[in-house]
């Protein structure tokens, strides 16, 4: 089975700074991959996915990943945050079957 | 579509009562999933569903958690009876065709258990 390692628990940044958030994976298949965004008290949505084609996935909101197969990563970036990217990041792994693996979560703090 | 909807949006119950979390999916869609997250554990996923059947619930942490699916279009997670560790955030999402494709998550429910 797949597992996913989010290297940082939290990440605080000044606005306008850039940002990145890290993934790793692991996984003996080809796989799909993933990154949720939640904001405070509401549920997950979707931020970008790569499924195959170009390493480098663009999303909403300014953030892009770039998948990395031989160091297995999928980190995310954004050139210039803002305070409303305050949120929880989870990057998630599927084997393009039936598992699909979260990550514990990364909390970005955007400080003025 | 309004996408996935949970009720209720919080509930505060009492050790030992029943609890019954609701969720409806986006229509269409195939695959139905219940989750917990906590700070201690983080999002556990807990029992998913194909076409109203469950699959996979082998992340129920025990007996007095059950989940019902009758229909495509409404799913329900029960307690009974419930405990202070049951506490958490549920969330209910779907997808189209697999586990693998983009899942879409509903606004959860704030459990507390006394």
């Amino acid at each position: 089975a797949q597992s996913v390692t989010q290297l940082d628990s939290q990440v605080p940044v000044f606005e306008e700074a850039p940002v990145e958030l890290r993934c790793n994976y692991s996984s003996s298949v080809s796989v799909y991959l993933f990154w949720y965004v939640q904001y405070p008290n509401q549920g997950l949505q979707l931020l970008l996915k790569y499924l195959s084609g170009s390493t480098l996935v663009k999303g909403i909101n300014g953030f892009e990943a770039e998948f990395n197969k031989s160091q297995t990563s999928f980190h995310l970036r954004k050139p210039s945050v803002h305070i409303s990217d305050t949120a929880e990041y989870f990057c998630a792994v599927s084997d393009r079957g039936n598992d699909m693996r979260f990550g514990a979560g990364t909390r970005l703090t955007v400080k003025p | 579509d309004a996408g996935v909807i949970q009720s209720p949006r919080h509930e505060v119950t009492e050790m030992g009562q029943e609890v019954t979390l609701r969720c409806k999916p986006i229509s269409g869609h195939d695959y139905l999933f219940w989750y917990r997250q906590t700070m201690m554990r983080g999002l556990e996923l807990l029992i998913y569903f194909n076409n109203n059947v469950p699959i996979d619930d082998s992340g129920m942490p025990e007996d007095r958690f059950s989940a019902k699916m009758p229909n495509a279009s409404f799913s329900t997670l029960k307690i009974q009876p419930s405990e202070p560790r049951d506490s958490a955030v549920y969330f209910c999402a779907s997808s189209t065709t697999s586990v693998s494709e983009t899942q879409y998550f509903g606004p959860g429910t704030r459990l507390l258990v006394l």
